[in-house]
């Protein structure tokens, strides 16, 4: 139990363009997900937290601008990087939460061009 | 304030031989603790967690960990290492209290020699 998938898993684009990742809870509802981003041999840097029917929350310094986050069912958030530049290049990770713990997706290979 | 510090950004051991990962939290309330594993280019799957029941937590794939509140630490071990368990590993603490707020340590590489 506790699945999370992510869509797509790796994905290459022209600069200036827009890039959506979806994160899906595949066993279970989740009311609170979260995007995260992890540069190579590094921890993980939350990115913003989302909350399905509302707002998401940005960590300091992440541009809300930049990476749209929509959580629009208890399922399924999905982060757009818009405009995406080669320094947005990255692992992208989404986690869910069930009861207490996070359950993480298998990440989201970015690389702008 | 929370804080997780791994000592050892790099650990190797033998293959048969002991797995040690060392974990040390910082937390004002009753923390719940968490270990991680990462394969290359794939996402953190849980290994296991502290939830303050039992204070030595069995996990997935021959892995245990202690909680030890006086020494404000939560290790990762495996009797015997095996060449899949080559990966990096992250120790991550939350408060019952604020489940959305977790804290991750800096990680530790794991290499088993053959």
């Amino acid at each position: 139990g506790a699945v999370v998938s992510q869509h797509p898993s790796r994905v290459i684009c022209k600069s200036g363009t827009s890039v959506k990742i979806e994160c899906r809870s595949l066993d279970f509802q989740a009311t609170t997900m979260f995007w995260y981003r992890q540069f190579p041999k590094q921890s993980l840097m939350l990115m913003a937290t989302s909350n399905e029917g509302s707002k998401a929350t940005y960590e300091q310094g992440v541009e809300k601008d930049k990476f749209l986050i929509n959580h629009a069912s208890l399922t399924l958030s999905t982060l757009t990087v818009t405009s995406a530049h080669p320094e947005d290049s990255s692992f992208y990770i989404c986690s869910a939460r069930y009861t207490d713990t996070q359950y993480f997706g298998p990440g989201t290979r970015l690389t702008v061009l | 304030a929370q804080s997780v510090t791994q000592l050892g950004s790099h650990v190797s051991v033998s293959e048969g031989a002991l797995v040690l990962l060392r974990c040390n939290y910082s937390s004002s309330v009753p923390p719940y603790l968490f270990w991680y594993v990462q394969y290359p280019n794939q996402g953190l799957q849980l290994l296991l967690k502290y939830t303050s029941a039992a204070t030595l937590v069995k996990g997935i794939n021959g892995f245990e960990a202690e909680f030890k509140k006086s020494e404000t630490s939560f290790h990762l071990t495996k009797p015997s290492a095996h060449m899949s368990d080559a990966a990096e590993y992250f120790c991550a603490v939350t408060m019952k209290t604020s489940y959305d707020k977790v804290i991750f340590g800096p990680g530790t590489s794991l290499s088993v020699i053959p």
